[in-house]
């Protein structure tokens, strides 16, 4: 079946440096890729999204592209701030309306 | 920005009570979902529910989950007997169907502690 599987956590970076959370995933045909980001104590949010191969996603700074040849899609960002502390959940989804599978969460902790 | 509303956002009940969680979706959404997470572990897929009836559930989701969408504004998911098992962070969430243009919009949660 489909799955997802994201880099252990937590990471924990220094303000500025840069961010990887590396994301693969196993599924049929052509799923679209979602980051979504869990601050403490809130629900979960869309960072970005890519729905094809080559597909770029971003927001906020953070970057993803969607890679068929290695069925993966990495988050980055080039200078990590403080507030970007928070667990981030790489999912996708096969269908239209379909539900998504998440991977398990990768937390990250940015200290001044 | 329109939002998914869920309530409580905290709820403890007593092993073998039924819950009810509910969630208010966004408007013109038309496709409805329960996930859950269990403290530290990672999100999972319980239900969703279109045109007022399931259309996809998990193994998780068995004959004590049930959901129903009563009055056409309000989606809620029911727990008839509640283990301890159950103590964990439901999320609802709600899409118009165009997954791949707008993806999925998630509430806050309730936080459900099982004594």
């Amino acid at each position: 079946g489909n799955s997802v599987t994201q880099m252990e956590g937590p990471v924990t970076l220094s303000e500025e440096a840069f961010l990887t959370i590396n994301c693969t995933y196993t599924a049929t045909g052509y799923p679209s890729l979602f980051w979504y980001v869990q601050y403490p104590g809130e629900g979960l949010q869309l960072l970005l999204k890519a729905t094809k191969a080559d597909d770029k996603g971003s927001n906020k700074g953070f970057e993803a592209t969607y890679r068929k040849e290695t069925t993966s899609f990495h988050l980055e960002k080039g200078s990590v701030q403080v507030s970007d502390s928070a667990v981030y959940f790489c999912a996708l989804s096969d269908r239209e309306g379909g539900k998504l599978i998440f991977g398990q969460g990768t937390e990250l902790s940015v200290k001044p | 920005e329109p939002e998914v509303t869920q309530t409580p956002s905290h709820q403890v009940t007593q092993m073998g009570q039924e819950v009810i969680l509910r969630c208010v979706p966004i408007s013109n959404h038309l496709y409805f979902y329960w996930y859950r997470q269990i403290l530290g572990q990672k999100v999972e897929f319980l239900v969703s529910f279109y045109n007022n009836e399931i259309s996809e559930k998990s193994e998780i989701f068995d004959d004590q989950f049930s959901v129903e969408r009563p009055d056409g504004s309000n989606f809620t998911l029911k727990i008839r007997s509640t283990k301890l098992e159950d103590s964990a962070m439901y999320f609802c969430a709600s899409s118009e169907g165009r997954t791949r243009s707008y993806g999925y919009t998630f509430g806050s949660g309730t936080r459900l502690t099982v004594v």
